[in-house]
């Protein structure tokens, strides 16, 4: 069965920065797009943004502003997140899933991982 | 950046009762590249992980029940479940992967009554 777990969870202070990874297993990571998602304490999922196979294209969600960027080692299986100037409102659950991005298997999110949770706090 | 709407976001039902969920963007989800509307739709049992149930409007993920079902077309999209079970129970949320950034709908929520 295709797996990914995340992991660099932690509270950390407003201002600071996290690096999130993914680690991938089973299926080929290499030959496919990925994505970061993050959810909010009682809220819905937000697309944070998504890389290519190869990490030479990257989009992100306007709302980050900047702040986080999305890097991939397809040599170690792994997907990072680095957030920079963290502030409360990033507290969440942060999930990295495999994105088919294809014609056939649709562009969105087919596989998630279990999530690490992320808390910006003093 | 597209809106999704869904409603309602609460949907009590009766166990082995019908439930649908209506979805509508803001603007049209056909995708200009391959023709295909990217919409897809997900379900989140509480305590666990999204799960895509649905994607292209109407083609269920492997292992998804097939009282599950998708339709619509351009911005106006529905899921159903055609009799719900005890293991239905949970949020669903629609997702646009036409247009970047791909964007959510705000959730329903469905319980047993």
């Amino acid at each position: 069965e295709v797996q990914l777990v995340e992991s660099g969870g932690d509270l950390v202070q407003p201002g600071g920065s996290l690096k999130l990874s993914c680690a991938a297993s089973i299926f080929t990571f290499r030959s496919n797009w990925m994505s970061w998602v993050r959810q909010a304490p009682g809220k819905g999922p937000e697309w944070l943004g998504n890389i290519d196979k190869d990490g030479n294209r990257k989009v992100y969600a306007d709302s980050l502003k900047g702040r986080f960027t999305i890097s991939r080692d397809n040599a170690r299986n792994s997907l990072y997140l680095q957030m920079n100037s963290l502030r409360a409102e990033d507290t969440a659950v942060y999930y990295c899933a495999r994105d088919p991005y294809s014609s056939d298997y649709g562009y969105g999110m087919d596989v998630w991982g279990p999530g690490t949770t992320v808390t910006v706090s003093s | 950046e597209v809106e999704m709407t869904q409603s309602p976001l609460s949907l009590p039902v009766t166990l082995g009762q019908p439930a649908s969920i209506s979805c509508r963007s803001s603007q049209s989800l056909v995708y200009d590249d391959d023709g295909y509307t990217h919409l897809n739709w997900f379900q989140q049992r509480p305590g666990q992980s999204p799960r895509r149930l649905i994607y292209k409007v109407s083609n269920r993920d492997s292992g998804v029940p097939d009282r599950f079902s998708g339709s619509g077309s351009d911005t106006d999209f529905t899921l159903k479940i055609s009799r719900v079970e005890p293991e239905d129970v949970g949020f669903y949320y629609c997702m646009q992967g036409t247009h970047w950034p791909y964007t959510f709908g705000q959730g329903t929520k469905l319980e047993i009554k």
